[in-house]
């Protein structure tokens, strides 16, 4: 079974803080993302990535960046944390390649709190 | 532009009756398209998928869907709901122009009650 692990359930920042989450699949798998989820808007992507050192923003990237160092690991960093950044953010992995139809599989979240 | 609709935000169910999740899309080509569902504080598990071939897809915990092109929806099922399918669903399909990603609908809550 695919497993994507992220680094904590629950984190609680101060605003202005730089924020790390960590995000671990052990699938090897080519592709890698990052969503924030809130109420009433589903899933919103904030970054992918294709593959070891690549990213690419996806539909609001703002306040975020990415790295992937290692194709296993992929980091969401939050330069500097706004309240308005408080959300459940989902990391998700999928194998690439032609043939291969683009399924994901999701981490359990990390609830961020920004105060 | 691509997309996919989730019509109702929430649906409720009386344990033992059928239930249906409407999904609709818009997507030049072929569609491939997902469902997922979201147990409260969790991540999202993968329930199904139509690639190609029959219309009826079945999934985990016996959830089907129904791939209708004609009326571009992909709508989920279950002939007899459970008071432990109360959940969020989530409607996907795969970009057309960008392969690895998906555009997700935003989400239906599942309610079934005793």
């Amino acid at each position: 079974d695919v497993k994507v692990t992220q680094s904590s359930r629950y984190l609680v920042k101060r605003t202005g803080e730089k924020v790390f989450l960590e995000c671990v699949q052990d699938m090897d798998h080519e592709n890698m993302f990052w969503y924030r989820q809130d109420p009433g808007l589903g899933l919103r992507l904030i970054y992918f990535s294709y593959d070891v050192k690549m990213k690419e923003k996806g539909d609001i990237p703002e306040g975020y960046s990415v790295s992937r160092e290692k194709k296993e690991r992929f980091s969401l960093i939050l330069e500097s944390a706004s309240t308005n950044q408080t959300s459940m953010y989902l990391c998700a992995s999928s194998l690439a390649g032609q043939g291969v139809y683009n399924e994901q599989f999701f981490g359990p979240g990390t609830r961020l709190t920004v105060l | 532009a691509q997309s996919v609709a989730q019509p109702e935000d929430q649906v409720n169910v009386a344990e033992g009756n059928p239930l249906t999740v409407k999904c609709t899309y818009s997507v030049s080509g072929n569609p491939y398209l997902f469902w997922y569902v979201q147990y409260p504080n969790r991540g999202l598990q993968f329930l199904l998928k139509y690639i190609t071939g029959d219309n009826l897809v079945k999934g985990s915990y016996g959830f089907e869907a129904e791939f209708n092109k004609s009326q571009t929806s992909f709508h989920l099922k279950k002939p007899s709901a459970l008071v432990s399918d109360s959940a969020l669903y989530f409607c996907a399909v795969r970009d057309v122009n960008q392969g690895g990603k998906l555009i997700f609908g935003q989400g239906t809550e599942l309610s079934v009650k005793p």
